[in-house]
């Protein structure tokens, strides 16, 4: 089976950095997605990781250690609009299919 | 907008009854994926259609079954409803057979009463 951890609960203050982290543990991965999702909204995706090692995109970037089951999602400058959920979400082999399964999410308040 | 489209947006019916939920994938997508959200919780996934045929079936119950038809929209049906079934159901597509970015519809908002 596969289980994936990511916090509850964030808050951070405008302006500032966050970091929001997912451990995950599941047998043949091969990637993992990053979405966020504003309250009563779809999820929009951020990124994709397949390969250890940090992506960056503008003011959002985020790291993989496949051997650690580790990812995080760093926030940079952050705006009230970054109030989400940030969801962590695991894609697997499953017998030739790829399997993706999201974690609970993590939601983020921006406090000024 | 992701290109995904959904409909109706609300609906709000009463226990025992069925209602048909519908998604239109992004253009060229043949994967179509269904969710379900429930207040404050995590993405259920339920059930995935490629190309007209049932590929993959997360945890969606007896009373619940879906198609997709061969211009590649998607009906979730759900039948005797139950107050519990109240959620959010979001669609989603991918180009992939199976894996890979997922881009989702605004989402059906189920009030069961």
């Amino acid at each position: 089976g596969q289980n994936i951890d990511q916090p509850t609960e964030m808050t951070a203050t405008e302006g500032a950095i966050v970091q929001i982290n997912c451990t995950y543990q599941t047998s043949g991965f091969n990637g993992l997605f990053w979405y966020q999702q504003h309250a009563g909204e779809a999820p929009t995706f951020l990124s994709y990781n397949v390969l250890d090692g940090l992506e960056e995109k503008g003011r959002f970037s985020s790291f993989l250690s496949r051997s650690k089951g580790y990812s995080y999602l760093l926030l940079k400058e952050l705006q009230m609009k970054d109030s989400a959920s940030y969801l962590c979400a695991v894609s697997s082999n499953s017998g030739g299919y790829q399997k993706v399964t999201f974690g609970t999410g993590t939601k983020l308040q921006v406090i000024p | 907008d992701s290109g995904v489209t959904q409909t109706p947006k609300h609906l709000i019916t009463a226990t025992g009854q069925r209602v048909t939920l519908r998604c239109s994938p992004r253009s060229g997508d043949l994967s179509v994926y269904w969710y379900q959200q429930s207040l404050d919780q995590g993405l259920q996934f339920l059930i995935q259609y490629y190309n007209g045929e049932e590929r993959a079936k997360g945890n969606i119950l007896e009373r619940f079954s879906a198609q997709q038809f061969p211009d590649l929209h998607s009906e979730l049906n759900l039948s005797s409803l139950e107050l519990g079934d109240s959620a959010l159901y979001f669609c989603a597509s991918s180009v992939l057979f199976s894996g890979g970015v997922q881009y989702f519809g605004p989402g059906t908002r189920l009030t069961v009463t």
